[in-house]
Formats: structure tokens, sequence, C-alpha cells
């Protein structure tokens, strides 16, 4: 029973375009969303969150959008920067369920020089 | 030094055999967390702890023991380990109250 999901496990994008990556969730008591971000060899980092009373939260060059009538978000990096190369995954809470997350299969995104 | 660590990074071990991994954390938060990193199922939790004395099951928990004795540790053990329990473990933890996790560096397990 899959709660989180990211449909593309992975997706490559020229450096200066718009990366943008998807995430469904089927649990509409889930109310807080975050984005992290893992290099090769390292822990996962926190990269940008969003509450469920807000359908946008942009921190730089990173946006998120939430559309909870179709339990959706994704993530935009714009431009997209080979740095940005990594995993991505997609995490999901809800109030009761004491600090727990609920992540995605990730998303490796790939971003050309 | 600050953060939270895992011991060891890299780990080989026979089926049959007991492991543990260990977590530090120094931020003195309440929870702690470990999940396992597999292909194709990205980061499922193992357990959990609320505070010291205090742990519960995740997704995936048979196999594993875990104990919190102190705030800032959360030794994850493999009782009898087996194939299937190669994977990447990752130790993370919050402040009660929060919601986003840190995580340490994590331990690469195979199980020959």
């Amino acid at each position: 029973d899959q709660q989180v999901k990211q449909n593309s496990p992975s997706l490559s994008v020229q450096e200066g375009r718009i990366s943008i990556l998807n995430c469904d969730y089927t649990n509409s008591m889930f109310d807080y969303f975050l984005w992290y971000k893992k290099y090769p060899a390292e822990g996962p980092t926190f990269l940008i969150s969003i509450s469920s009373i807000k359908d946008k939260n942009e921190d730089g060059r990173f946006t998120v959008f939430l559309n909870k009538s179709a339990k959706h978000l994704s993530l935009h990096i714009v431009p997209s920067q080979p740095g940005d190369s990594a995993v991505y995954f997609c995490a999901a809470s809800r109030e009761t369920s004491g600090s727990r997350l609920t992540f995605g299969e990730g998303t490796q995104l790939t971003v050309n020089p | 030094d600050a953060g939270i660590t895992q011991s060891p990074r890299y780990k080989i071990t026979e089926t049959g055999r007991q492991v543990t991994l260990m977590c530090h954390q120094t931020w003195s938060h309440s929870y702690m967390f470990w999940y396992r990193q597999d292909l194709g199922h990205g980061l499922r939790l193992i357990y959990y702890s609320a505070a010291a004395d205090i742990t519960d099951k995740g997704e995936v928990p048979d196999g594993y023991v875990v104990s919190r004795s102190k705030t800032e540790n959360f030794p994850l053990t493999l009782e009898s380990a087996t194939r299937s329990q190669t994977s990447v473990y990752f130790c993370a933890s919050s402040p009660s109250g929060g919601v986003r996790q840190f995580f340490g560096p994590g331990t690469r397990l195979t199980v020959l």
C-alpha cells in the first residue's frame, strides 16, 4: 500500500531549463509535505516543504506546488544546475503521526551541462 | 561533534549473524527513526522512537530489534541477518513537535 508515489524513476534535463518532479498521494489525512534531496553516499537532506493550507511555497530556485483536490504535488527547479543532479524524495506527514514521514520511491534527476 | 552519526558506514556480514548498527545524535531530539533504502521502494520506516524507552514499529519491522536507553542513541539490531536485509540503512531524528527529519550519512550493509 504505497501511500506516496513518485511515478518517474528518473528525469533528465538540460542545464538552465526547468525540472519538474511529481508526487502523488492517496491518504487525504496527510497535511504536510516535504521534499528531500539525496546525493550518493550521503543521507537525505531537507529541501523544501509545504503545509496543506497553502498551494505554493517558494525558496530561491525551488518551488513546491500542492493540488489537494488531485492529491498531487510537484517540485519545480528553475533554472536547473548540474549540482542539482541527485535523487529527490517526496514525503508526507499527518499531524497525528508523531513526526512520522511516509516517503515516495524517489526520482533520479540528472541535469546535463 | 554536532549532528547525527552512524557507524559503521559499511558492513559485510554472513547470513545468520547478529549485526548492530549504531546511531548517535547530539541535538537531544526526542524522535529518532530507522529507515532502509532499497531500489524501487524509497525509504521505508523500520522502527521509530518518540523518547527514551519508547519505541514502535514502522512499516517493515520484521527481523529487526531496537532499543533506546538514552535520548542520543538508537541502535538497530539484526538478530539473525538474512540476504533480504542487504540494504542501505539511514537513521534520522527530529525535535518534538517538528516534522522535518535530519538524516545520518547511512550504513551500507551487505549480507552474504
